[in-house]
This record gives structure tokens, sequence and C-alpha cells, in this order.
């Protein structure tokens, strides 16, 4: 069975630009969350996606928003980038909606670089 | 609001030996608790997950406890191998739907 993918692996962007980042889940698997991971923040969520639903929303402007697809793949997009953006963004998965009981599965990630 | 801290942050020790990694939480309404791996560059690989009715979870090498009155949950990797070498991160759900991460441990197994 597949893992989750992202992609892509790597961008560099410029300061106020936007930029898309790809999540596929594993198979089956209907909840995808986000989460932007720094050295000094460490992991923060974003939000949470299941079913085409975004059902929670970590502390983030609205700069950073998300969408989840049919198929359960999921986007996020930045917009007006800062420098501050510059972070691992990684995409997990899980098969049931009850993340509370379910294990997370992640995926590598796409590093963002904002220059 | 959830406050998930490991420590040490960083520990080095030669192969072979026994090692625990600690990890505390503030809110001890927990459902579960995930113990992680992340090598360099990579994502979290899930270890083991300990439902807030267990108390502790094994496989291999590793067995995780978890003590909810306490707050805490330990990680113990017997008789460890460079291959263990990685940051290790636990982290605990709240009720939305969101985890809460510890700011990891990195392990370096010296060969």
């Amino acid at each position: 069975k597949a893992g989750v993918t992202q992609t892509p692996r790597y961008l560099i962007k410029t300061r106020g630009q936007q930029v898309t980042l790809s999540c596929s889940p594993i198979s089956g698997h209907r909840s995808v969350s986000w989460y932007q991971q720094t050295p000094g923040q460490g992991l923060q969520f974003l939000f949470e996606y299941f079913s085409e639903t975004q059902r929670n929303k970590g502390n983030f402007p609205g700069r950073f928003s998300g969408r989840q697809f049919s198929n359960s793949r999921s986007e996020m997009n930045v917009s007006t980038l800062e420098l501050g953006d510059s972070a691992l963004y990684l995409c997990a998965s899980s098969p049931t909606g009850r993340l509370n009981y379910s294990p997370l599965h992640f995926g590598n990630g796409t590093r963002l670089t904002v220059t | 609001k959830q406050e998930v801290t490991q420590i040490p942050a960083a520990l080095s020790v030669p192969e072979g030996e026994n090692l625990v990694l600690n990890c505390s939480f503030t809110d001890s309404a927990i459902y579960n608790l995930q113990w992680f791996r992340q090598d360099p560059g990579k994502g979290l690989t899930s270890l083991l997950l300990i439902q807030s009715s267990q108390r502790e979870q094994t496989s291999g090498r590793l067995n995780a406890s978890l003590d909810k009155s306490s707050g805490r949950s330990t990680l113990y990797i017997a008789a460890s191998q460079p291959g263990d070498s990685a940051t290790y991160l636990c982290a605990a759900p709240n009720t939305g739907n969101q985890f809460y991460f510890g700011t990891g441990t990195s392990l370096t197994v010296i060969p």
C-alpha cells in the first residue's frame, strides 16, 4: 500500500508570491491534516479535513488555506509569502475521522524556502 | 491548551545500551498518546500508539508506557543500535482532532 505522498519535495519562492502544496493520503484514508515544522516552533497544526470539510484550524493567519477533494487528496495554499513561512510542511492521513483513536501517517513533507 | 514537553532534548549513547525517553503533558484528559520517529529531512514515522485505557504498548525493542494521572509517557529502547539514531517525538490529540507535539529528543547511538 502506497504511503502518504507529498509534492513537490522542494520549493523555492520569493516573498509576496503564493504557493500550492499537494498531498495524496493513503488509499482509504479520509482524514488529512497539515502541519508546519520549523526549528524554533517545532510542529504546529495548520488544519484538518475530513470528507472535504475543514473540521479544525490552527492558529495561523488567513494567508494559509486548504481544501480537500472528493478523492481525499488535499492541497494547501499560502498567499503573500513571508520569510517566516520557510519551513517543512507535513501532511498526515488517518483511516478514520476520529483522530483520538487512530494513528497518524505522515508524508515526507515539502521543504519550502522563501527568499 | 495541551503542552507537551520532552526531556532530554538530545541524548548520545553507546551501541547496545538501553535508554528511556521522556514525554510530559499538561492535560491528562487525553485519548491517546503517539510516539514518532523522524529522520533528517524526512516525515514522521509512527512507532507506537497507546490508547488512554492502556498502560503500555510494545513493538520489538520498543516499549512505551502511559501514566495519565502524572501526565507522563516514556519510550524505552532496548539494546540500542546505530540505526535508532533519529529524533523521537511524542504527540497527544485534543478533542478537535488536533495533535500537540513535543519538541523531540535527538538520539545518537554511537557504534
